[in-house]
């Protein structure tokens, strides 16, 4: 079974820093890029990251451009996300998505079932 | 930045009945378009991708269509475990998501 398991999610202080991991199994994972989609509770969905399947290209929205580092271990099936300086805006479920192909589509066909982020003083 | 938008933002619907959610570019996208279903507390699942190509394992009764900046979502019959929201999503220039049509039993 195509899976994906994310974990790492916690409450967090403004200005602290958090890993993610997303956990893949059931599929070839180096044969897919990975994403990180957030969701503000009750709001839609934002796409935060991607990485190609090799891990040579990284892809980041502007506003955690140089605060987050998206990167991939194929050997262990394990995406990460590390997110530093870290604001009150960055709370959401993260979701782990993979790619429809190696490159970069940009559509996401298998989603994990979310680590949630909440960054408060 | 492209904007999506989607209308309505809520459809209420009797089960059985034909639903028709629209989704609308803010400049041309070709028909780089998929459409996600989101139950509460659940993960998007990917419906629809290329405008009108359905997903692995998505029932037939899901049909997409449309380029250029108008695309459709139809569920020709819909059944009680299709009322859910439904996000479209442009992966032409960069990639960005509409803002969800909620699709409630009537």
């Amino acid at each position: 079974e195509v899976q994906l398991l994310e974990s790492g999610g916690d409450l967090m202080q403004p200005g602290g820093s958090l890993r993610l991991s997303c956990a893949a199994s059931g599929f070839t994972f180096e044969n897919h890029a990975m994403n990180w989609v957030r969701q503000v509770p009750g709001k839609g969905l934002e796409w935060v990251s991607g990485i190609s399947g090799i891990g040579a290209s990284t892809y980041y929205i502007d506003s955690v451009k140089d605060r987050f580092t998206i990167s991939r271990d194929n050997s262990r099936n394990t995406l990460y996300l590390d997110m530093d300086s870290l604001r009150v805006e960055d709370t959401a479920v993260y979701f782990c998505a993979r790619d429809l192909v190696s490159g970069w589509s940009k559509v996401f066909d298998v989603w994990g079932q979310g680590a949630r982020v909440t960054v408060s003083s | 930045e492209v904007v999506m938008t989607q209308s309505p933002a809520t459809l209420s619907v009797s089960p059985g009945v034909r639903a028709t959610l629209s989704c609308r570019a803010s400049q041309r996208v070709s028909t780089d378009l998929a459409w996600y279903q989101q139950k509460p507390g659940r993960a998007p699942r990917l419906l629809i991708y290329g405008a009108s190509t359905r997903a692995a394992g998505i029932p037939a009764r899901f049909s997409g269509s449309g380029s250029g900046t108008e695309f459709t979502l139809t569920i020709s019959s819909l059944q009680s475990e299709d009322f859910a929201i439904y996000y479209c999503q442009q992966y032409n220039d960069w990639l960005s998501f509409g803002g969800g049509t909620k699709v409630e039993i009537k």
